[in-house]
């Protein structure tokens, strides 16, 4: 099956560090993906939708310079969380689709802590 | 993209059917009825998705109504493994196409 790899899993650091978050399609040319975030007990909420080649596009309320997401290939899209601050901790996920009329496959997800 | 209503959690005993219902009744026709499943500290995973008729697949079954206005997941033998969060979501790939989560139902089995 698609396999979407997610890395790191987990990350720890200090106020105010980027943190980088890398999410890679295996084994098919992700054309579109997408970053999540999800809080304890909540439902995962969309942040940004990126197809290969373009830029972002940012959900309501998502700061796109906070939140910075860059897809220049098919296999690979980044989500740079700049300036992290306690409140940005979270569990981060992306997932990534070939065409609109597949389901989408998600990675493992990252655990943000910002002390 | 249309609303779903599912109901908050549900158990069940492991090797037993699972019967997990979805409400949709503003479905519009070019809506698709997708089911994603999280278990816990994961990323979702895809289940299952249908337009019209039944679904089988090596995980699930999914059963449409007639008037597509509900939809019901099967898990034809439930195991521990199946504890997740189960979410029923409406996308019409002819627009965004894009995933909006609800609170999904929580599944439970027990030995």
């Amino acid at each position: 099956g698609a396999v979407v790899s997610q890395h790191p899993s987990w990350v720890i650091c200090k106020s105010g560090t980027s943190v980088k978050i890398e999410c890679r399609s295996l084994d098919f040319q992700a054309t579109t993906m997408f970053w999540y975030r999800q809080f304890p007990k909540q439902s995962l909420m969309l942040m940004a939708t990126s197809n290969e080649g373009s830029k972002a596009t940012y959900e309501q309320g998502v700061e796109k310079d906070k939140f910075l997401i860059n897809h220049a290939s098919l296999t690979l899209s980044t989500l740079t969380v700049t300036s992290a601050h306690p409140e940005d901790s979270s569990f981060y996920i992306c997932s990534a689709r070939d065409d609109r009329y597949q389901p989408q496959h998600f990675g493992d997800g990252t655990r943000l802590s910002i002390l | 993209d249309a609303k779903t209503t599912q109901p908050n959690s549900m158990e069940s005993n492991e090797e037993e059917p699972v019967h997990l219902p979805c409400n949709h009744s503003t479905i519009s026709g070019t809506d698709y009825i997708h089911w994603y499943r999280q278990l816990p500290s994961q990323g979702p995973e895809y289940v299952i998705h249908g337009l019209t008729s039944n679904v089988n697949n090596r995980m699930a079954s999914l059963a449409i109504a007639e008037d597509r206005k509900s939809s019901t997941l099967i898990l034809h033998r439930a195991t521990l493994r199946d504890a997740a969060v189960y979410y029923c979501i409406l996308i019409d790939t002819g627009t965004a196409s894009k995933l909006t989560f609800g609170t999904g139902t929580r599944l439970q089995v027990t030995l």
